[in-house]
C-alpha cells in the first residue's frame, strides 16, 4: 500500500460544478499537507499548504481529518481553468523526514 | 524574476552516453531538489541539497551524480545512460525546510535510446 493515495479520476465535471478529492495517509508521522497543482507536461505548483485541521483559499479549501487520515481538497464554481491534475503531498516528520507524493487526481472540467 | 530555471528542456541520448542537467535559481534557497517522474510512479526524489557544498541521496539515486558547488546551482549528471532513465526530470529549491513550498522548474524531457 502506497503511503499516500489518491483516486487517479479522471473526475469530469460541468462548469460551475462542485467536486472534492480525498488523499488518504497511512503514516501517522505525517505533519503537514500539500496540494499541488499539475497541468500536463508542466511543472507542479503550489495550491495549498495544510499544517492544522484545513486550509481556504477563495474557491479552494482543504481539509484534515488526522483521526481517518485523510486529506480532502474541494473546489467550488469550478471553472475550465480548473481542469489539472492534483497532487496531494505529505510531510513526513521524525528521523526520516521527507515528502510523499501521492499519484495525483485528474480533473476535466467541461463547458 | 525567473524563479527556477532548468536547461536543457528536451535531450535525446544514446545508450552509454553522458550528460549534465543544469538547475538555477535566483531566490537565494538554500535546498534544492532533483525529482523524476515517470506514469504510474508519481515524482520521485533523486539526489537533493541543503546548502552550498552539500549534497544527499534521495530514493532512486542510482546513475546519478550531483553537484552543488555554488548556492544558486545544482547540476544533474548521468554518466552512462539508460533506457531506465527516461523521463521527465524537474529541479525544485525551496527557502530551507522540507515541509515548506516547493519551486519547480518547466522540466526536461530525457530520452535514452
Amino acid at each position: 500500500r502506497k503511503e499516500v493515495e489518491q483516486d487517479p479520476g479522471p473526475f469530469n465535471v460541468p462548469e460551475g460544478a462542485t467536486v472534492a478529492f480525498n488523499c488518504t495517509y497511512s503514516n501517522s508521522a505525517s505533519q503537514s499537507f500539500f496540494w499541488y497543482r499539475q497541468d500536463c507536461r508542466k511543472e507542479p505548483k503550489l495550491l495549498m499548504s495544510v499544517y492544522s485541521s484545513g486550509n481556504e483559499d477563495g474557491r479552494f479549501t482543504a481539509q484534515l481529518n488526522r483521526a481517518s487520515q485523510y486529506i480532502s481538497l474541494l473546489i467550488r464554481d469550478s471553472k475550465l481553468s480548473d481542469s489539472a491534475t492534483y497532487l496531494c503531498v505529505s510531510f513526513r516528520g521524525g528521523n526520516n523526514r521527507k515528502l510523499i507524493w501521492g499519484l495525483g487526481t485528474s480533473l476535466a472540467v467541461n463547458p | 524574476n525567473a524563479g527556477v530555471t532548468q536547461t536543457p528542456k528536451f535531450r535525446v541520448l544514446k545508450t552509454g552516453q553522458s550528460m549534465t542537467l543544469l538547475c538555477a535559481q535566483d531566490m537565494n534557497h538554500e535546498y534544492m531538489y532533483w525529482y523524476r517522474q515517470d506514469p504510474g510512479m508519481g515524482l520521485r526524489l533523486i539526489h537533493y541539497s541543503v546548502g552550498e557544498g552539500t549534497t544527499a541521496k534521495g530514493e532512486v539515486p542510482d546513475g546519478y551524480n550531483v553537484s552543488r558547488l555554488k548556492k544558486q546551482n545544482f547540476l544533474l549528471g548521468l554518466e552512462s545512460a539508460a533506457p531506465s532513465q527516461t523521463s521527465v526530470y524537474f529541479c525544485a529549491s525551496s527557502r530551507g525546510q522540507l515541509n515548506e513550498k516547493l519551486f519547480f522548474g518547466s522540466g526536461t524531457q530525457l530520452s535514452v535510446l
